[in-house]
Parts: C-alpha cells; structure tokens; sequence
C-alpha cells in the first residue's frame, strides 16, 4: 500500500517570493510521482511528474520538484510565484493503477 | 493532450432522486476509469475502479449499490448516486488511463461534478 503525506496544509507566500511545498510517501514497491495544482471547483491539473531518469524534475508555470529516494521525498519548488498560483497543490502516486493522494497543500499567494 | 469531459459540472437534487454522472475520453479509448470523490478541503479519495465492460471494483466503505458505475465502453462511463442523501454531496472526479500504455503513468481528469443534495 502507498501513503502520500503533505506536511504543510496551508503555506501563504507573498507575491514573488520563493516556495517549497513538501511531499513524502511511503511505499512497498517502486511508485511513479505526481504533483497536481486544483483551481477553485475546478478538476486537476498535471503540473509534472517523475517516471524515470533524472531526478529534478521540470513542469508547468516555473514549477520544478526533486525526486529524492533515500528521503521518500518530492518537494514542488517555484522562484517566485505569482498571484495566480493560488490554489490547492496535491502530491500523488502511483504504482500503476489508482493514485494516491496527499490531503493537498493551499498556497495562497499574498500582493 | 487527452481530454476527458465530465457532465454535469454542477448538479443540485432533492434528498432521495438520483443523480447520474457522466465521463467521457473524448480523443482516446480508456480501459479503466476511476472515480474520485473529494469532501470540502480535504483531498480526493478513490471510491471505484471501473473496466469497460465488466463490473466496477470498489473501494472498502463504498456501498456499491448506492454509487453505481457502468463503463460500457471505452469512452464512456457513468456514476449514478441512487437515493441521494444530503451527506452524498461533495465533488467528484473522474479520471481515465490510456489503454496500451506502459503501466498507468498518466492520469487524465475530469473537471469534476459539484453535487449538492438538498
């Protein structure tokens, strides 16, 4: 079985500061990551994934995340976020079928 | 990318009418759906697996009776909420898996359906 855990359920940031939302995971078996960015009432969005390969990981909107296997770890990581970032960020896994998700992280993004 | 169309995006009913949900792949053929289910500020939870053409598997706690799923094809399937009470109103999301993929390395989700029981 797979657990994702985010431990920051709410991280406000001013406007053009840096960020790191936090992801660790447990898991028996070797797992694919993902992170997923949730506008109000909106559906989810793929911000990046690490399937194989390097571990540093770019995506969508300036978003990066490093894969970190001795620490069961995928942080998400932005330079500086924009008002328009606010939103829930979900972690999630896979081993091949379901994902599993984190319980999310609110980044809310202060002018 | 593949696209996957969830309808309704907001559904209000009375306490005890059921509620049909529908999720389609528009431009691929999805083997396997899932459907999620997310209750206010917390995170998405699976309640069902379906595979077209045979009988969903469901998550331990979901009353398969009550949330019926149906995948007969391999673009389509429908989550209906048979009597519905209003502690069955939440978000639910839809995702599918691309069939002849390696593994399901990618998701793609619905927009998700805002069901409020009255």
């Amino acid at each position: 079985a797979q657990s994702v855990t985010q431990l920051d359920s709410q991280v406000p940031v001013f406007e053009e500061a840096p960020v790191e939302l936090r992801c660790n995971y447990s898991s028996s078996v070797s797992v694919y990551l993902f992170w997923y960015v949730q506008y109000p009432n909106q559906g989810l969005q793929l911000l990046l994934k690490y399937l194989s390969g390097s571990t540093l990981v770019k995506g969508i909107n300036g978003f990066e995340a490093e894969f970190n296997k001795s620490q069961t770890s995928f942080h998400l990581r932005k330079p500086s976020v924009h008002i328009s970032d606010t939103a829930e960020y979900f972690c999630a896994v896979t081993h091949g079928q379901n994902f599993v998700f984190g319980p999310g992280t609110r980044l809310s993004v202060l002018p | 990318g593949a696209v996957v169309s969830q309808h309704p995006s907001r559904v209000i009913c009375k306490s005890g009418t059921s509620v049909k949900i529908e999720c389609r792949s528009l431009d691929f053929q999805a083997t396997t759906m899932f459907w999620y289910r997310q209750f206010p500020k917390q995170s998405l939870m699976l309640m069902a697996t379906s595979n077209e053409g045979s009988k969903a598997t469901y998550e331990q706690g979901v009353e398969k009776d009550k949330f019926l799923i149906n995948h007969a094809s391999l673009t389509l399937s429908t989550l209906t909420v048979t009597s519905a009470h209003p502690e069955d109103s939440s978000f639910y999301i839809c995702s599918a898996s691309v069939s002849g993929l390696l593994l399901n390395t990618e998701a793609f989700f619905g927009q998700g359906t805002r069901l409020t029981v009255v």
